[in-house]
């Protein structure tokens, strides 16, 4: 079974700094899809970004961008320029690239709460 | 934007009544999921449904909680009797496979 490790419970960056969130994983597929949610304190899961793991290419949305290391199983989510509003839960998940029975799930870390400070 | 609605948003109940919170999926999406979040637990999965046929409901106490999507526009998760220890904020979700899931904004169940 496959598995998400979040090893930073909470991180703290000050306003227009850039903060680096980790993410590790471990599963015996080739193919998958890698995931960062946000849950700001309303509660909504907010898709953040999305990495292909046949993709050598880094994901970027805006001022949100990844270091995916497929070798070391590595998922990090780096934030620039930070604002108030990146003040959340952020979640890594993983989703196998099967489309059957099970496999389309998507398996949670545990989260990592992220500061946003003056 | 497309969204996942949920209702009701927030439930309080007490232990022993029976609980049903909704979800309509965004319009073509195939795949429905229904998640738990605790503090302890984090995110569970605990049902989904593609082209509304369960594929998992493995994740639910099969004495107490049921999964259904009666059409392509509602889920619903229920739970008959409810417990206090079922207190958690319930997530769906949908998409379509090889893309992102679009969650709802959660139902936030106390039961007392």
């Amino acid at each position: 079974a496959q598995t998400v490790t979040q090893s930073q419970p909470e991180m703290s960056v000050q306003e227009a700094e850039t903060v680096t969130l980790s993410c590790t994983y471990d599963t015996s597929e080739s193919d998958y899809y890698l995931f960062w949610y946000k849950q700001p304190p309303s509660r909504q899961m907010i898709l953040v970004i999305r990495q292909e793991a046949y993709k050598q290419q880094n994901a970027t949305e805006n001022r949100f961008s990844v270091n995916f290391q497929k070798a070391a199983k590595s998922f990090s989510l780096k934030i620039s320029d930070s604002q108030l509003g990146d003040a959340a839960m952020y979640f890594c998940a993983y989703r196998s690239a099967l489309d059957t029975g099970t496999a389309s799930k998507l398996t949670f870390g545990t989260g990592t709460r992220l500061q946003v400070t003056l | 934007d497309a969204r996942v609605t949920q209702t009701p948003r927030d439930k309080v109940t007490e232990m022993g009544q029976e609980v049903t919170m909704r979800c309509q999926p965004i319009l073509g999406h195939n795949t429905v999921f229904w998640y738990r979040q605790t503090m302890m637990q984090g995110l569970e999965l605990l049902a989904y449904f593609r082209n509304r046929a369960p594929l998992d409901d493995s994740g639910m106490p099969k004495d107490r909680f049921s999964a259904e999507m009666p059409d392509a526009t509602l889920a619903t998760l229920k739970i008959q009797p409810s417990e206090p220890r079922d207190s958690a904020v319930y997530f769906c979700a949908s998409g379509l496979w090889g893309r992102g899931y679009t969650f709802g904004s959660g139902t936030r169940l106390t039961v007392v």
